[in-house]
């Protein structure tokens, strides 16, 4: 099974700052993808950003980036100029990239609440 | 358009009722699942559907657990003679394809369930 470990329960940041937020994941399947959600105070989930395993370029999306390093199956995530409203739990999540049963589902980390500082 | 809707946002009940969790997709999406979240974890996939179709239900925690989805579109959890360890938010999602590159999971706000 796969499995999805974050191991930083708690980051903090200075307003405008950079933070780096750290996942590493298992698995012995060559496709698949990565994801990274947030979830504020008001519990819903929001995709930040998205990597396919096959795609050697690191993804991004405006002030959200991430280092995808597939031998080591590591997936950080990077917050540029951090704002008051990147504050939340961030979740890294794992997807088969197959169409068998039990490949649609989202395998997610524990999480890590991210502060920012003003 | 609307995102994923659930409902209701909080519900609180009595050690042994039922309960019934509604899920609304976003329109036209094929697939729907269903997870739960303990408190301090992250979400834990409870069952999927395509359309009316229940594929996977290997994550339901047991058998007082129970999701349809008759018509391919609105889903219900229900969960029968609650116990405190139900206690938990339940996420719903949808997305527009089964599978593949295009498959991108947009989330509900999710039901916190206390059972008492």
């Amino acid at each position: 099974a796969q499995t999805v470990t974050q191991s930083q329960p708690e980051m903090s940041v200075q307003e405008a700052e950079t933070v780096t937020l750290s996942c590493t994941y298992d698995t012995s399947e060559s496709d698949y993808y990565l994801f990274w959600y947030k979830q504020p105070p008001s519990r819903q989930m929001i995709l930040v950003i998205r990597q396919e395993a096959y795609k050697q370029q690191n993804a991004t999306e405006n002030r959200f980036s991430v280092n995808f390093q597939k031998a080591a199956k590591s997936f950080s995530l990077k917050i540029s100029d951090s704002q008051l409203g990147d504050a939340a739990m961030y979740f890294c999540a794992y997807r088969s990239g197959g169409y068998q049963t039990g490949a649609n589902n989202l395998f997610f980390g524990t999480g890590t609440r991210l502060t920012v500082i003003p | 358009g609307a995102g994923v809707s659930q409902s209701p946002r909080y519900k609180v009940a009595k050690r042994g009722q039922d309960v019934a969790l509604r899920c609304d997709p976003i329109s036209g999406h094929v697939s729907l699942f269903w997870y739960q979240q303990a408190l301090g974890q992250g979400p834990e996939f409870l069952t999927y559907f395509q359309n009316e179709a229940q594929l996977d239900k290997s994550g339901l925690p047991s058998d007082r657990f129970f999701a349809e989805r008759p018509e391919g579109s609105v889903s219900t959890l229900k969960i029968q003679r609650t116990q405190q360890e139900d206690s938990a938010v339940y996420l719903c999602a949808s997305s527009l394809v089964r599978g593949g590159r295009e498959d991108t999971q947009y989330f509900g706000p999710g039901t916190r369930l206390t059972v008492l």
